[in-house]
Order: C-alpha cells, then structure tokens, then sequence
C-alpha cells in the first residue's frame, strides 16, 4: 500500500488568489473526498468524487472545485481566496464498498 | 442532519491511569462510526471502526470503543494510557448511503501527563 499523499505540504497565498491542492490516491481507492480543518476544530466535508463525477458535496461555495483523474488522483482548486480558507485541506481516498477512509497528511494553507 | 458530539473538548490524565472520550452521534438511519487521532502537524489516522456485527471494537495499541444504539453513543476508552497517547482524537459518523462523507466531532485533546 502507498498510502495517500499530498502536495505540497504548506502554501502561503495571498486574498484573491488561486490555488491548486493536489492529492494522490491510496493504490485502488476509487473515491476521493476533500476536507477542510480549520484550526482548533473538525475537519469538515468539502467534496467527495467517485469515477471522476463528484458524488456529493458539503456546504462550501462554488469557488471551491474539484477533480478526480482516471489514476484516481485528485485536485482541490480555490478561486478568490479568503482570509478564512486558511486551514489544513485533508485528502481522503477509499473504497465506496468498504467505508476504509485513508487520510493524507494534509496541506497548511495560509491566506494573507 | 446528522451530527457528531464530543463532550469534552479536552481531557488531561496521568500515566497508566485509563480514560474515557466521550462520543455521541445522532442519527435516524444506521450508521458506521469511527475514531481517528491527529499527532500535531499531522493527517488522521484511522484508530478504529464500527461498521456492523459485535458491538465492541479493538485497536491495536490497547483503545476500544463500544456501540451503544440506545444511548447513539461510541465512547473511547484505554485502560492505561501512555505520554505517547497524547493527541487529538476525533469521532466520526457516515450513514449507509453510497455518498458516505464522514461527519466529525470537534475533538478531543488528550494530554497524558507523567
């Protein structure tokens, strides 16, 4: 097993930037799903793809978009960055039958 | 909607004593549930589930939890605990469903003193 990883590890932007998170899938997960942890609290759900169609979405904006790749890796992109999407963003891959969600170590981004 | 509730947001204790993390879930479908732990700086990792069958679940490194459906409760507990214990422990809950996102708790800090 490879485990998930991301990249890259921390990120500083500034507001109103773009950003691109990406994300590489445990070998044989076919579901991804994106988190946002901000600090001192739970990760919260931002998306989740399965089979490179996004298969369900938690309460964040439109601004915050997705892809999944036919290799099962996966991209989070941010427009127009806020001061508050300063957060840890967690990877997640697993398999839809088995409920195994494997986390990435994450990536630290900062907006300023 | 369903929702994950930690009691208590932060838990200090001695070395070798046991612990109890508290965990509430409520929900009107069945349920799967989960404990994660955060090392600082660092991603989750899967402690242990609960997905069907025996109502009581073992790691590896000595936690356990058990399934309560008439309290919705999935509460933590170690025995005896080691400074190496000290993290952030976070509940989690998914429904049946093929979307399945998990829903988390605030966690937990657990700070094991010596």
């Amino acid at each position: 097993e490879t485990g998930v990883t991301q990249s890259p590890t921390h990120l500083i932007k500034t507001r109103g930037q773009q950003v691109t998170l990406r994300c590489s899938s445990q070998s044989g997960h076919n579901t991804v799903s994106w988190y946002q942890q901000a600090l001192g609290q739970g990760p919260q759900f931002i998306f989740q793809y399965y089979r490179e169609e996004e298969n369900g979405r938690g309460n964040f904006p439109p601004r915050f978009s997705g892809l999944q790749f036919p290799n099962y890796s996966s991209e989070l992109n941010v427009n127009a960055l806020e001061l508050d999407d300063s957060a840890l963003y967690l990877c997640a891959s697993s398999l839809v039958e088995d409920r195994g969600y494997t986390f990435g170590s994450g990536t630290r981004l900062t907006v300023v | 909607a369903q929702s994950v509730t930690q009691l208590d947001s932060q838990v200090p204790v001695f070395e070798e004593a046991p612990v109890e993390l508290r965990c509430n879930y409520s929900s009107s479908v069945s349920v799967y549930l989960f404990w994660y732990v955060q090392y600082p700086n660092q991603g989750l990792q899967l402690l242990l589930k609960y997905l069907s069958g025996s109502t009581l679940v073992e790691s590896i490194n000595g936690f356990e939890a058990e399934f309560n459906k008439s309290q919705t409760s999935f509460h933590l507990r170690k025995p005896s605990v080691h400074i190496s214990d000290t993290a952030e422990y976070f509940c989690a809950a998914t429904n049946g469903g093929s979307q399945g996102n998990l829903i988390f708790g605030k966690g937990t800090k657990l700070s094991v003193k010596p």
